[in-house]
């Protein structure tokens, strides 16, 4: 069974500071690794997502996250913060389950943007 | 082009009633799913549909819980007898093809459901 632990509910940064959420998984089988964005009463929005190739992955408004199969690790980075990145962020595995996707997700991060 | 809706947005319901929530996904989307996402939870998956047919209903947290899709598109799902409990936002969410594994999913809004 695959799950995904997101360390820390809460982040808070300042305003031009490294971002950095993370996102730990477990799969029995090479996993597909997503991030997802949502802003207050909004659906989820992709950001990012690792199929195959290169490990590092970049994404939407300046975010990337880099697979390392190793530590079992996907977390995600942005170089400076800004106001409108405060939101949300869930990161979440795929795998074939009974010929279907299942994704699993893990239990979100809230990032707070200090000015 | 349009994306995944749901509605109603928000709806408030008295214990003991039925409430019907409703998603629309994007056209052509084989692959629908539902998922609560709870105050403090990440987001618990419900249900998945493969064009009208539910291969994997496992996540309905009691039979109270039933859901339909038709003509491979719009899907409803039905709380019989809310409880305080089934508070929650309800997300939809649509993907194009559901035998891949790397597919995106595309959210809906959500219907934010409150059970008094």
């Amino acid at each position: 069974a695959q799950s995904v632990t997101q360390l820390g509910s809460h982040v808070s940064v300042s305003e031009g500071a490294l971002v950095l959420l993370r996102c730990n998984y477990s799969s029995s089988v090479p996993p597909y690794l997503f991030w997802y964005v949502q802003y207050p009463n909004q659906g989820l929005q992709l950001l990012l997502k690792y199929t195959t190739g290169a490990t590092l992955v970049k994404g939407i408004n300046g975010f990337e996250a880099e697979f390392k199969k190793s530590e079992t690790s996907f977390h995600l980075t942005k170089p400076s913060a800004h106001m409108s990145d405060a939101a949300e962020y869930f990161c979440a595995v795929s795998e074939n389950s009974g010929g279907y996707q299942k994704v699993t997700f893990g239990t979100g991060t809230k990032l707070q943007v200090i000015p | 082009g349009a994306g995944v809706s749901q509605s109603p947005s928000n709806k408030v319901t008295e214990k003991g009633k039925d409430v019907e929530l409703r998603c629309d996904p994007i056209s052509g989307h084989t692959a629908l799913y539902w998922y609560r996402q709870s105050l403090g939870q990440g987001l618990e998956f419900l249900i998945y549909f493969q064009g009208n047919s539910a291969p994997d209903k496992s996540g309905l947290p009691s039979d109270r819980f039933s859901a339909e899709r038709t003509g491979g598109s719009v899907s409803t799902l039905t709380i019989q007898r809310t409880q305080q409990e089934d508070s929650a936002v309800y997300l939809c969410a649509s993907s194009l093809e559901w035998r891949g594994s790397r597919e995106t999913q595309y959210f809906g809004p959500g219907t934010r459901l409150l059970v008094l």
